[in-house]
């Protein structure tokens, strides 16, 4: 079946620190993967998305590159804000489950 | 404007109560789904709708009913069988099977069983 696995949290940074958030995979075929983020007491919303393999998905200084030898789909960013600190999950999506698999989440608190 | 509304926000039920929480989109999306989250926890799917008049379970259906009479609206009904049902419910749907197409998610709505 499918499965995603996300690096644990919590992860504490100092503001302009470096972000990787790890994912990986296991899917049959060739899924989709995003990475979504929740702020406190909302619903998720897409952050970024990549379609197939060597895909890079980017927006607001994140990206993430979809890595089919590695199963992977690590989330960067450069330089964080303590506007970033939310959760972060990352999901991926099969044609033939007809439905989304989602990691866990990892809580990102960035200090000021 | 275009987007996903659950209602209420916030509500509380007695224990052994039945309580319906809404979920419309405007989206003209084909699929709708239904999330649990528990504090510090993922999401874990109830049920979704890939077209109106059918709708299969999730990983966590039981305790839980639901119907899809009209394309915009899959309302969720936790009824009494459901042991523990304080949590944070997400409602969120998408264009259809296109493997491409992410999902849009409503803002919520935290039951609390008192």
């Amino acid at each position: 079946g499918n499965s995603v696995t996300q690096m644990e949290g919590p992860v504490t940074l100092s503001e302009e620190a470096f972000l990787t958030i790890n994912c990986t995979y296991t899917a049959t075929g060739y899924p989709s993967l995003f990475w979504y983020v929740q702020y406190p007491g909302e619903g998720l919303q897409l952050l970024l998305k990549a379609t197939k393999a060597d895909d890079k998905g980017s927006n607001k200084g994140f990206e993430a590159t979809y890595r089919k030898e590695t199963t992977s789909f690590h989330l960067e960013k450069g330089s964080v804000q303590v506007s970033d600190s939310a959760v972060y999950f990352c999901a991926l999506l099969n044609t033939n489950a007809g439905k989304s698999t989602f990691g866990d989440g990892t809580t990102l608190t960035v200090k000021p | 404007d275009g987007g996903i509304t659950q209602s209420p926000k916030y509500l509380f039920r007695k224990e052994g109560q039945n309580v319906t929480l809404s979920c419309e989109q405007n989206l003209n999306h084909d699929a709708m789904y239904w999330y649990r989250q528990d504090p510090g926890q993922g999401l874990r799917l109830i049920y979704y709708s890939q077209i109106v008049n059918d709708f299969q379970k999730g990983d966590i259906a039981e305790g839980y009913s639901v119907s899809r009479e009209k394309k915009e609206s899959f309302p969720l009904t936790v009824t009494s069988a459901q042991k523990n049902p304080t949590a944070f419910y997400l409602c969120a749907s998408s264009p259809g099977q296109n493997s491409y197409n992410e999902q849009f998610f409503g803002p919520g709505t935290r039951l609390t069983v008192l």
